[in-house]
């Protein structure tokens, strides 16, 4: 199971938002991802393996965190970047989520 | 660049049944694992199960098996999710994506509004 927590963010634009997920079990081999899903649309692929971003996501997105415990840092926030984000392990069987986090505009 | 274009919104009864589509391009669609997605309203996103194309080889989550079908049509690049008897639980929006290495899940489609009702 991961957690998310909270269920919601408040920040203002220009500020550092620092997102968790924690894993009931240690997540093998850091198989952890981030994904972002704005109003309206599909999610698309931040992170994955913990840490690396994928093509073409901007270099403010980093994620760290290694056995049970990972983050999500976007370290100045865009107006676009207000969504929700998703955590999801694929160390195990079956590919699970976490319920998400809003960051929203304070 | 890699794309998934989705089948379109369907409105359906419970108890009809219903199939619905993924075409791929950019990339070798039968060398790649495909899976779907469920997002139930104002909820959060499921994994429902993934086929490599190449050999048909498909695994489905445990809250799945048995609900639904994945299948995929390598004369066309296109993947398929169906229901035989739909249910009104069964509304939802349902992605297609790549699952490189049944890993992660790196492209997506636009999605497919199913509502049954």
């Amino acid at each position: 199971v991961l957690t998310q927590s909270p269920g919601t963010l408040s920040f203002s634009p220009g500020e550092r938002a620092t997102l968790s997920c924690r894993a009931s079990r240690s997540v093998g081999s850091n198989y952890l991802a981030w994904y972002q899903q704005r109003r309206g649309q599909a999610p698309r692929l931040l992170i994955y393996g913990a840490s690396n971003r994928a093509t073409g996501i901007p270099d403010r997105f980093s994620g760290s965190g290694s056995g049970t415990d990972f983050t999500l840092t976007i370290s100045r926030l865009e107006p676009e970047d207000f969504a929700v984000y998703y955590c999801q392990q694929y160390g195990s069987s079956p590919r699970t989520f976490g319920q998400g986090t809003k960051v929203e505009i304070k | 660049e890699v794309q998934l274009v989705q089948s379109g919104a369907e409105v359906k009864k419970p108890g009809e049944s219903l199939k619905i589509s993924c075409k791929g391009s950019g990339y070798t669609f039968s060398t790649y694992w495909i899976g779907w997605v469920r997002q139930m309203p104002g909820e959060g996103l499921d994994w429902m199960g993934i086929i490599y194309p190449g050999d048909s080889n498909t695994i489905y989550s445990q809250s799945f098996q048995g609900q639904v079908t994945i299948s995929a049509d390598t004369s066309i690049n296109t993947a398929y999710l169906q229901w035989n008897s739909l249910k009104a639980s069964d509304t939802a929006m349902y992605y297609c994506v790549t699952q490189p290495g049944r890993a992660y899940f790196d492209h997506w489609g636009q999605g497919t509004l199913v509502t049954v009702s």
